[in-house]
Order: C-alpha cells, then sequence, then structure tokens
C-alpha cells in the first residue's frame, strides 16, 4: 500500500532563508507524487507534481521537490522564504484502491516564515 | 487550472438538521469526485470516491447513511450530511477529476465548506 510521511509537522524560517519540507513516500509501485499548499480556511492548491518524467520538478511560486528513488524522498525546497509562503503544505502519492486512482496525503508540514 | 466551486463555503447548523453541501466542476467535466474531510490542524481524510451516475464507494469507517453523496451531472456532485451532531463539525473539501479511474488524472480542489453544528 502507499503511503507518505511528512517529517517535521512545524517548520520555521528567516524571510530569504532557504526552506526544506521532507516528504518520504512508500509505493509498491512508480508513485506520482505531489505537494499541495493549504492556507487557512482554504481549499489545497497544486505547487507541482512528479509523474515519472523529469526527477527534479519545478512548480509553482519558486518551489521545487527532487524524486529520489534510492531514498524514497520527495522533498519540497525553495531557494528564500516570502511572508506569504507561510501556510501548511502536504505532500500527497497516488494510490489504486478498489479500482479507483486516489490521492493518499501526508499528516501535513505547518510553515511559518518570520522576518 | 480547473475550477471547482463548493457551496456553502461555511454552514452553522442545529443538531439533528441535515445539511446539503454541494460540488461543481465549472469548466470541465468531473466524471470523478471527491470528499474530504479535514480537522483542524489535521491531515486531509478521503470519505468517498463518486463517479458519475453510480453509487459512491466509500472509505472504511465512513457511515454511508450518515454522509450521502450523490453524483448525478457530469458537473456536480453533493454530500448530505444526515441528522448532524456536534462532532460532525469539521472543514469539508471536494475535488474533482475528468477522464477515466483507470489514468491518472489530477484532481483539482474546491475551497472548502466550514460546517459547524450546535
Amino acid at each position: 500500500a502507499q503511503s507518505v510521511t511528512q517529517l517535521g509537522s512545524h517548520v520555521s524560517v528567516s524571510e530569504g532563508a532557504l526552506v526544506l519540507l521532507r516528504c518520504n513516500y512508500s509505493s509498491s509501485v512508480p508513485p506520482y507524487l505531489f505537494w499541495y499548499v493549504q492556507y487557512p480556511n482554504q481549499g489545497l492548491q497544486l505547487l507541482l507534481k512528479y509523474t515519472s518524467a523529469a526527477t527534479l520538478v519545478k512548480g509553482i511560486n519558486g518551489f521545487e521537490a527532487e524524486f529520489k528513488k534510492s531514498e524514497t524522498s520527495f522533498h519540497l525546497t525553495k531557494p528564500s522564504a516570502h511572508m506569504s509562503d507561510a501556510a501548511e503544505y502536504f505532500c500527497a502519492v497516488s494510490a489504486w484502491s478498489g479500482g479507483y486512482n486516489k490521492l493518499i496525503f501526508g499528516a501535513g508540514t505547518r510553515l511559518a516564515v518570520h522576518p | 487550472g480547473a475550477v471547482v466551486s463548493q457551496h456553502p463555503s461555511r454552514v452553522i447548523c442545529k443538531s439533528g438538521t441535515s445539511v446539503k453541501i454541494e460540488c461543481r466542476s465549472l469548466d470541465f467535466q468531473a466524471t470523478t469526485m471527491f470528499w474530504y474531510r479535514q480537522f483542524p490542524k489535521q491531515s486531509l481524510m478521503l470519505m468517498a470516491t463518486s463517479n458519475e451516475g453510480s453509487k459512491a464507494t466509500y472509505e472504511q469507517g465512513v457511515e454511508k447513511d450518515k454522509f450521502l453523496i450523490n453524483h448525478a451531472s457530469l458537473t456536480l456532485s453533493t454530500l448530505t450530511v444526515t441528522s448532524a451532531h456536534p462532532e460532525d463539525s469539521s472543514f469539508y473539501i471536494c475535488s474533482a477529476r475528468s477522464g477515466l479511474g483507470t489514468s491518472y488524472n489530477e484532481q483539482f480542489f474546491g475551497p472548502g465548506t466550514r460546517l459547524t453544528v450546535l
């Protein structure tokens, strides 16, 4: 069965510092992996996705993630944090169950950005 | 990207009443819609998957009679919380996807509905 683990429920960085949010996955088949961002009282917005093409995936708002099969990881990074990046971030893996393709979400990481 | 709307965005109801939440795909045909529940500061938990014109598939532990899902058209799915109780208070999020369930297609998420049961 597919699953994702996000290391660190809270991450705090200074404005302008590197952002690193960790995600490890478990999958018996080549996975599709996703990072979503959620602002308070809002739905989810897709940041980027890995669907077995390039291992380094670039997304919106300056975020990128690298798929590392040997480490079963898909960590999210951004070189320079902005105050507007403060939000909840979810890593997800696409899973097949009962004939349906669905998303399995990690527990989430809350990113705080301070001046 | 594709747009998914939810209505209402926020609802407060009395215990014992039923509440209907709508999820619409505005610019594409959604063959599959998903309903999630999110408790404060927690992740999204999939409640059910619905395909247009067929019965919803519920996740283990989700009461079918409590959470009624209807996907009558390719652009609309509804979630009805029947006989709501305070423990049903939560943030409900839908997502929609085009294409067949046998292939990968991106899910597009609605903005969510905050349900508070008094």
